[in-house]
């Protein structure tokens, strides 16, 4: 039961250009959404969150923007830049119940992001 | 100031063994997490411990056991193995079971032949 869809498996974007990244969830119960970075041989590093309360936040060159009727999200990268190459994983919490403190997480998308 | 550390980082097993991997959270940090990576997909929940007790679980079998000690660090332990099992295994830490401040450990790459 995939709660969490990325449904894009790669990107592939120039140096200097925007790379989008979507992201789908089903759950309405769903109230906070992060963004995390994973390169090879490390575990996920955290990049940039929204709640629901917000439908857009921003941190540098990193923009995330949700649509709660939709129930998609996006993160975009401008620009974009060689460093930015790893797997994108768009995650999901409850922040209140029972499900309180675990993620539900995309199966990833890999960017790629050429010279 | 460390972060999550987790070891061993690589561990190779047979089939019908058991393994244990072992989490130290990030400092100030009391819950940990426990995620399953298998190759090309998202990492899935497993369980959580928090207050040395496991406060929810995912949809993984009994074969998947846990254990946190009072200086919050975590054990996953998984008997019976079976090749499906081989995955990368991911602890996060965090405080009084948020999600602000998530910390993932790196890893441990559990393969099972």
């Amino acid at each position: 039961d995939q709660q969490v869809k990325q449904n894009s498996p790669s990107l592939s974007v120039q140096e200097g250009r925007i790379s989008i990244l979507n992201c789908d969830y089903t759950n309405s119960m769903f109230d906070y959404f992060l963004w995390y970075k994973k390169y090879p041989a490390e575990g996920p590093t955290f990049l940039i969150s929204i709640s629901s309360i917000k439908d857009k936040n921003e941190d540098g060159r990193f923009t995330v923007f949700l649509n709660k009727s939709a129930k998609h999200l996006s993160l975009h990268i401008v620009p974009s830049q060689p460093g930015d190459s790893a797997v994108y994983f768009c995650a999901a919490s409850k922040d209140r119940g029972s499900t309180l403190g675990r993620l539900y997480f995309g199966r990833g998308t890999q960017l790629t992001v050429w010279p | 100031d460390a972060g999550v550390t987790q070891s061993p980082t690589h561990l190779i097993k047979t089939r019908g063994q058991q393994v244990t991997l072992r989490c130290s959270p990030k400092s100030g940090h009391d819950t940990v997490s426990w995620y399953q990576q298998a190759l090309g997909q998202g990492p899935q929940f497993i369980f959580q411990y928090y207050e040395e007790e496991e406060r929810q679980r995912g949809n993984f079998p009994d074969r998947f056991s846990g254990h946190q000690f009072p200086n919050y660090s975590s054990e996953l332990n998984v008997n019976a193995l079976l090749l499906g099992d081989s995955a990368l295994y991911l602890c996060a830490s965090s405080f009084r079971q948020g999600v602000y401040g998530y910390t993932f450990g790196s890893g441990t790459r559990l393969t099972v032949v």
